[in-house]
């Protein structure tokens, strides 16, 4: 059973483009969250998906979007890309009404 | 939210046990303590979850007292694999789904031979 996938790995981005990242949730797994974690920093909550649509979001500003598709796998996008926006980025997924996150690798984001 | 704090790092050895305990003064009533681990490169894994008094499972065990203000995760005979970060969180588990996790700094626990 494949765990939550996230791609790419890695990547690396000029100030000012734009990026987007993937992530396929755990089997069965409706629920997908977006976390952002900076170096040597805990992860950061982006926002939430959920039949589609955002559920619940953190304090990001509205360069940050995404996406969720019918068969639950979801999209981050980032526009305008700063330097400050280098980071680990994080996808985790659940079940609705579970606690509990399972988390994908990461895509690493270095912005130049 | 709660706030919680936890040390920057600990060392131990390999064989002992580890104590990180995490202060969250402000709990409420209807707050969950959760903790997570995470190695380099990778996402954080959810380890034990607790309400009050003692949760053991075959990971760890998580003590809390009666007062709910702090909370010890407790890891026995730890090994070179348990290098990691261990983060502590505490907030409540919403039953209509839409949780989301509040991570602090995170202790970064170094075993060494």
């Amino acid at each position: 059973d494949a765990g939550v996938t996230q791609s790419p790995t890695h990547l690396i981005k000029t100030r000012g483009q734009q990026v987007t990242l993937r992530c396929s949730p755990k089997s069965g797994h409706d629920t997908v969250s977006w976390y952002q974690q900076a170096l040597g920093q805990g992860p950061q909550f982006i926002f939430q998906y959920y039949e589609e649509e955002e559920r619940q979001r953190g304090n990001f500003p509205d360069r940050f979007s995404g996406h969720q598709f019918p068969n639950y796998s979801s999209e981050l996008n980032v526009n305008a890309l700063l330097l400050g926006d280098s980071a680990l980025y994080l996808c985790a997924s659940s079940l609705d009404r579970d606690y509990e996150q399972y988390f994908g690798p990461g895509t690493r984001l270095t912005v130049t | 939210l709660a706030k919680t704090t936890q040390p920057i790092s600990m060392d131990s050895y390999e064989g002992q046990e580890v104590n990180i305990t995490c202060s969250h003064n402000n709990i409420a009533t209807n707050d969950y303590i959760t903790w997570y681990q995470q190695f380099p490169s990778q996402g954080p894994r959810f380890i034990i979850q607790g309400y009050k008094t003692k949760v053991t499972n075959e990971v760890a065990s998580l003590f809390i007292p009666a007062d709910r203000k702090s909370s010890t995760l407790s890891l026995p005979r730890v090994s070179l694999s348990d290098t990691a970060v261990y983060y502590c969180l505490v907030g409540p588990i919403l039953t209509g789904g839409g949780n989301k996790l509040t991570f602090g700094t995170g202790t970064q626990l170094k075993v060494e031979l």
